[in-house]
């Protein structure tokens, strides 16, 4: 079964640092374009990052400069390191498998950023 | 202020039609694909269409999508009292070079 399960998130201060996973299982994140998107509360959908299975990556504006995605393939795993937290970074992360469409989704994880 | 245009609410009763749709530019929708989401409550976001027109597995036909030009509809017939949710088209933007969101459509069945 094609699932994905996202890890790391909690309460953080503004200026920290937090690295978020994303688990998959039933295929290879190595091999398939993985995207971040996060939910601010009560908020829509907003894109974070991409990563394409030759490497290349994208970042909206909002976060270029202070994240950054990443796999590690031992662990069949997609990364986002995040730094220079903000308070209007607080959302709901989700790691979902795609690119321009997203088609399997995590259940999603929590960073608050607050002091 | 979202890239892509959704009105925020739109309502119908049980067992009738209702379109969602969703407006860009030229960068965006008007040359790429467009994709729809459906999020219930307290949920994650679930793919309904893709490249446009396309259902995604397990999708019923009472999902449909369309484009023309720069603008995209997403079709849900036979409306349930289960398809309250909040919808999102999102695409492709060629000139940020990034994914980028509608603000999302809430659907309340009546």
């Amino acid at each position: 079964e094609v699932q994905l399960v996202e890890t790391g998130g909690g309460l953080i201060q503004p200026g920290g640092s937090l690295r978020l996973s994303c688990a998959a299982s039933g295929f290879t994140v190595s091999r398939i374009h993985m995207t971040w998107v996060r939910q601010a509360p009560g908020k829509g959908l907003e894109w974070v990052s991409l990563i394409y299975a030759g490497g290349s990556t994208y970042y909206a504006d909002s976060v270029k400069g202070r994240f950054t995605i990443s796999r590690d393939n031992s662990k069949n795993t997609l990364l986002l390191q995040m730094n220079s937290l903000r308070a209007e970074d607080t959302a709901v992360y989700y790691c979902a498998r795609g690119d321009y469409y997203m088609g399997v989704w995590g259940k999603g994880t929590t960073v608050t950023v607050s002091s | 202020q979202s890239v892509l245009t959704q009105p925020p609410s739109v309502s119908a009763a049980p067992g009738q039609k209702v379109t969602i749709s969703c407006s860009g530019s030229s960068s965006n929708i008007g040359n790429n694909y467009v994709s729809w989401y459906q999020q219930l409550p307290g949920t994650a976001p679930k793919l309904l269409i893709y490249d446009n027109n396309k259902r995604h597995s397990g999708i019923p036909d009472r999902f449909s999508g369309s484009k023309s030009g720069t603008s995209a509809t997403l079709g849900i017939t036979g409306l349930q009292t289960g398809d309250e949710a909040d919808y999102y088209c999102g695409t492709w933007d060629s000139s940020l070079s990034a994914v980028v969101f509608g603000g999302g459509t809430k659907l309340t069945v009546l």
